[in-house]
């Protein structure tokens, strides 16, 4: 079955130190993997996607389809970061998203 | 705003009831998607309509049905409302079909059953 996870609920990070935010998937077929992400009192935006390969203020995420991961990375946090992350994962039989279920980043003084 | 818009932003009801949620999807855009944000569940893919066809469906309850019309809005309707059924629906819209395109998302309808 199809599964994203995201293994931390909530991460706290002191201003400019280096972000990781974990994502898995599970599927079989060939995934094309999102990040959203969702301000306070904002709307769910698209971060970035793997097939874009950009890097979009400041994170970057690679897909690995060895270790079926998908991690959002940034070297260097800053508070207005501080957000719901979500990982999710288009299958390509009906272009369907499934999501993970979020981590909050808090980014600390 | 020519972004995706929902109405009305926030629901109160009782247990029971029926309900509408209203989607406009951004010009131009013609695929339509439905998701359900609750606390326990997560984000959950209801329903996805393209040119106003049925496209998938994923875990949508079938006291639950969704349309979208000719000039592509969309409306969910929510029928014996539960408990449960409190959430975010959340509405999405993308150019097409295809598995490429970027979905752009509303800001949400709160809806609470009382």
């Amino acid at each position: 079955a199809q599964r994203v996870t995201q293994p931390e609920k909530l991460l706290s990070v002191f201003k400019g130190a280096p972000v990781e935010l974990k994502c898995n998937y599970s599927y079989s077929g060939s995934p094309e993997l999102f990040w959203y992400v969702q301000y306070s009192r904002q709307r769910l935006q698209l971060l970035l996607r793997h097939i874009s390969r950009e890097s979009i203020k400041g994170f970057t995420a690679d897909l690995n389809k060895g270790e079926t991961s998908f991690h959002l990375k940034k070297p260097f946090a800053q508070e207005e970061d501080s957000a719901m992350y979500y990982c999710a994962l288009r299958v390509d039989s009906n272009y369907q998203l499934i999501w993970g279920a979020g981590t909050k980043l808090i980014i600390k003084p | 705003d020519s972004g995706v818009t929902q109405t009305p932003k926030h629901l109160i009801t009782a247990t029971g009831q029926r309900v509408t949620l209203r989607c406009s999807p951004r010009s131009g855009d013609l695929s339509v998607y439905w998701y359900q944000q609750s606390l326990d569940q997560g984000l959950q893919f209801l329903i996805h309509y393209y040119n106003g066809e049925e496209r998938a469906k994923g875990n949508i309850l079938e006291r639950f049905s969704a349309q979208q019309f000719p000039d592509l809005h969309s409306e969910l309707n929510l029928s014996s409302l539960e408990l449960g059924d409190s959430a975010l629906y959340f509405c999405a819209s993308s150019v097409g079909d295809r598995q490429r395109d970027t979905q752009y998302f509303g800001p949400g309808t709160r809806l609470t059953v009382l």
